[in-house]
């Protein structure tokens, strides 16, 4: 079962350059998150989405874009990288409606802003 | 926005020592939800809390949901050292598309 898979692993940008993290589920689950983790703290949100088309901000979403065309794929899109963006990024999948489905977390992307 | 707080930040223990984390919240949450993290991986689910007042275990670990469902705490009996990891609390609320708030983790070191 391969569950919530990100790519990639690990990415060193320069300073202004843009990229976009790859997430993508097989579990058929309609809600999707980003969160980042910086060193020695908790995950903090980015976005979310609860379906295709639907895509809403939580606590940190400046500097980030996303879009959920599929049910599958949730890509982050960091248009102009800058060093504060230096993180953990990880992506987290849920079943919808069922209030005992936990989030199901992918490994994470390494990103370093130099 | 809501604020988890966790405690300890960390703990250092003897293997076979019995350890206890909590998280306490300014405001309620529907679920909670306790993670285990080890280095270069995600978090993983380690019990989930769905009703104030459940205590739930899951083999060493049992955890409970508090009554003012602002709280809730994390059991480990009879540590071993693959116990070592961060642990992270979380509180969901079933708006907002079930949206996580973490803690600040408790980073935990058994010693042999």
């Amino acid at each position: 079962n391969a569950g919530v898979t990100q790519t990639p692993k690990f990415r060193i940008l320069k300073i202004g350059q843009s990229m976009t993290l790859q997430c993508t589920q097989d579990m058929n689950h309609n809600y999707m998150y980003w969160y980042r983790q910086d060193p020695g703290m908790g995950l903090k949100l980015i976005y979310y989405s609860v379906g295709a088309g639907i895509t809403d901000k939580g606590e940190v979403p400046n500097g980030y874009n996303v879009s959920r065309s599929t049910t599958e794929d949730f890509p982050l899109r960091l248009e102009l990288a800058a060093p504060s963006q230096t993180s953990v990024y990880f992506c987290a999948s849920r079943l919808r409606g069922y209030s005992n489905q936990p989030q199901h977390f992918g490994d994470g992307t390494r990103l370093s802003i130099l | 926005g809501q604020q988890l707080n966790q405690s300890p930040q960390s703990m250092f223990i003897q293997e076979g020592e019995d350890v206890s984390m909590n998280c306490t919240s300014s405001s309620i949450f529907n679920t909670w939800l306790w993670y285990k993290q080890e280095p270069g991986e995600g978090p993983v689910l380690l019990i989930a809390l769905y009703k104030a007042g459940e205590l739930t275990s899951n083999g060493r670990l049992t955890a409970q949901f508090g009554i003012t469902r602002k709280d809730s705490f994390l059991n480990i009996s009879a540590s071993i050292p693959s116990d070592v990891g961060i642990y992270f609390c979380a509180g969901q609320l079933e708006t907002s598309g079930s949206r996580l708030t973490f803690g600040e983790g408790t980073q935990l070191t058994v010693n042999p």
